[in-house]
């Protein structure tokens, strides 16, 4: 069974299009990230949703936005795009319960191309 | 603030010899520190974590880390290289604030040499 799983796996598209990239965990969990790993594998956080909440949101343009239908899923939306939005984007989940710290479970990539 | 340094981009091992992926790490506070594994075309896949409590921790796959809280490091070990434990591994450490973020490090390529 896919933990957590992203579509599509492959996107290709041209400047100033619109995009969406869906994330969907069935783990159960109450947190999911977005991240971003650019050419050189550098990973950066994007944001993180908790119960529905945005709880963080790094130095990312406005053109992003993330949106959360529910627990299980987190979706990136992405405006107008640009070329150096090119790279992958992982989706992640992760339990929180308390004070005990559970580790992120990644999705498999969605490597986006804009030309 | 909190950052997490790998300082080999690339490591090479022959096969059956033991492997160390460096890691160190800056963070104010006790760290909670993670190690993740990404093989080509996939996600990152869990490894091992330190939270508290022993310095040894053991993981997935026979691997294991030692924190030291002295040389602020948190390396990588493996007594017995395998060829397909090549692929690309990331060091992380996690904001202690409310944020809880992971912040990576720019990873190392670990190539087994049969």
């Amino acid at each position: 069974d896919t933990a957590v799983s992203q579509t599509p796996k492959y996107l290709v598209t041209q400047m100033g299009n619109d995009k969406s990239i869906k994330c969907e965990q069935n783990l159960g969990h109450d947190t999911m990230y977005w991240y971003k790993q650019d050419s050189k594998k550098f990973l950066k956080i994007m944001f993180s949703y908790n119960n529905k909440e945005l709880i963080i949101n790094e130095t990312v343009p406005n053109r992003f936005s993330p949106k959360s239908p529910d627990k299980a899923h987190l979706n990136l939306h992405i405006n107008s795009l640009e070329l150096g939005d090119s790279a992958v984007y992982f989706c992640a989940s992760r339990r929180t319960s308390g004070r005990v710290v559970y580790e992120q479970y990644f999705g498999p990539g969605t490597r986006l191309t804009v030309t | 603030a909190q950052s997490v340094a790998q300082p080999e981009d690339q490591v090479n091992v022959a096969e059956g010899n033991p492997l160390t992926v460096k890691c160190t790490y800056s963070v104010s506070g006790n760290p909670y520190l993670f190690w993740y594994v990404q093989y080509p075309n996939r996600g990152l896949q869990f490894l091992l974590k330190y939270i508290t409590g022993d310095n040894l921790v053991k993981g997935s796959y026979g691997f294991e880390a030692e924190f030291n809280k002295s040389q602020t490091s948190f390396h990588l070990k493996k007594p017995s290289a395998l060829v397909s434990d090549s692929a690309l591994y990331f060091c992380a450490v996690r904001d202690r604030s409310g944020a809880n973020n992971l912040f990576f490090g720019t990873g190392t390529r670990l190539t087994v040499i049969p």
